[in-house]
Formats: C-alpha cells, structure tokens, sequence
C-alpha cells in the first residue's frame, strides 16, 4: 500500500506564480520528510526537508508547511520559473529496528512552468 | 567530489536472463540504497547495505539480491529477468549511519526486459 500519498499527478503553472503539491501520510512513526526534485534522464536531488518539530522550513523560493495533527505536508514553489519544470517526489522515513532507514515515495509529481 | 556513479547507464536483457548493476557512491560515503523506479509504482526501496552488511530490505522477491564490497561498492543482481523487471534502477549513498540524511542519488541505470 501507499504510505505517503502525492497529489496532484501533474501540475502546470504560470511563469511567477506559485506551485503547491501536497502529500498525507499515515504512519506516525515517520520523523523525516523531504522533498526530491528530479529532471529527466537524471536521479532525484534532494531539494528540501523537515522534521516533524517545526511547521515550516523556508529555503529560497521553496517552502515546505508541515501539519503533523493533520499528517500532511506540501511543498510550495514561489515564483515558478520554467526551469522548476520537473517531477517532484515527496518521502517519509522512520527508524527501524536495525537502525537503518528506508525512504517511502510519493508518486511523484510533474510540474510544468509555461513562460 | 565525484557524484554517484551507476553502470551501465542502459541495458537490455531477455526474459529469463540474469543482469549485474553497480553503484560506486560518493568517496567516504558508507551507505548504499537501491531504489526501483516505474511509471506505475514510482520509485520503490529495494535495499540498503552500510559497511558490507544488509540492514534493510524492500518486499521485493528473492531474485533480486545485492551486496556490497569494501570499498563501499555495490551490486545488484536480478535473476531469472522478468518483462516487469523493465525500470529505472536507482542508486543512492549517504555518508551518515542513518541513511535518510543526505541520501544522494546517481543517475539510474535504464534496463529494458525484452
């Protein structure tokens, strides 16, 4: 089953407006929660992330709101530029037993920025 | 510093046949995970290995296996290749113990199942 959900599928936006994707989860074990930018023929890159201790974190035009009463997090893009156009991948992480940890993925999300 | 490196980056096999895939991380990096991509399952953890030993594994069935050397190198093999084994297969080291971190991602190897 799907542990963290993503939506939109696809997302077009306007060149200087504002992109927003969202995912929800279920596991409240989950502590860790970034956000992978991926570009085609190229692995995802790791764009932003946060813990669960702070409701949002801000890193230039990229900006994720954590809602952890709500179990869900988005990932807002200011001022989307035609170079933003890639799919996004929201995770989620926990700690297992053997001390090591594995990322679940959301399904992925293709942003297009028209100019 | 030299990214993650996967070779090959494409291959095509036949069903039935056995495939070797191999990821060199960063230099320093110890840990290294193999993800899965598809169209229909988006990306999926198949295994981690830190300091030659397995700690993690995905619901993946036993034909596919990895290791990992000791110089932080590593493989996965895929035996008896299936049309649905056809994906993007992954590679990410990170330099922590705890693997979620810094997880940096090669470019993937493309293997096509024919």
């Amino acid at each position: 089953q799907q542990q963290v959900k993503q939506s939109p599928q696809s997302l077009i936006v306007q060149k200087g407006g504002i992109s927003i994707i969202n995912c929800a989860y279920e596991n409240t074990a989950f502590d860790y929660f970034p956000w992978y930018q991926q570009f085609p023929g190229k692995g995802p890159a790791l764009l932003i992330a946060i813990r669960p201790d702070v409701s949002e974190k801000k890193e230039g035009r990229f900006t994720i709101s954590f809602n952890k009463s709500a179990k869900q997090f988005s990932l807002h893009i200011m001022d989307s530029q035609p170079g933003d156009s890639a799919t996004y991948f929201c995770a989620a992480s926990r700690l297992n037993q053997t001390g090591a940890n594995n990322l679940f993925f959301g399904t992925g999300t293709r942003l297009t920025v028209i100019p | 510093k030299a990214g993650v490196t996967q070779t090959p980056r494409y291959l095509i096999k036949t069903r039935g046949q056995q495939v070797t895939l191999s990821c060199s991380p960063i230099s320093g990096h110890r840990s290294v995970s193999w993800y899965q991509q598809t169209p229909g399952q988006g990306l999926q953890f198949l295994f981690e290995y830190f300091s030659e030993t397995q700690r993690n594994k995905g619901n993946f069935p036993g034909r596919f296996s990895g290791r990992q050397f000791s110089n932080s190198r590593s493989e996965m093999n895929v035996s008896t290749l299936e049309l649905g084994d056809s994906a993007l297969y992954l590679c990410a080291s990170s330099l922590e113990e705890r693997t979620t971190d810094t997880q940096y991602f090669g470019p993937g190897t493309r293997l096509t199942v024919l």
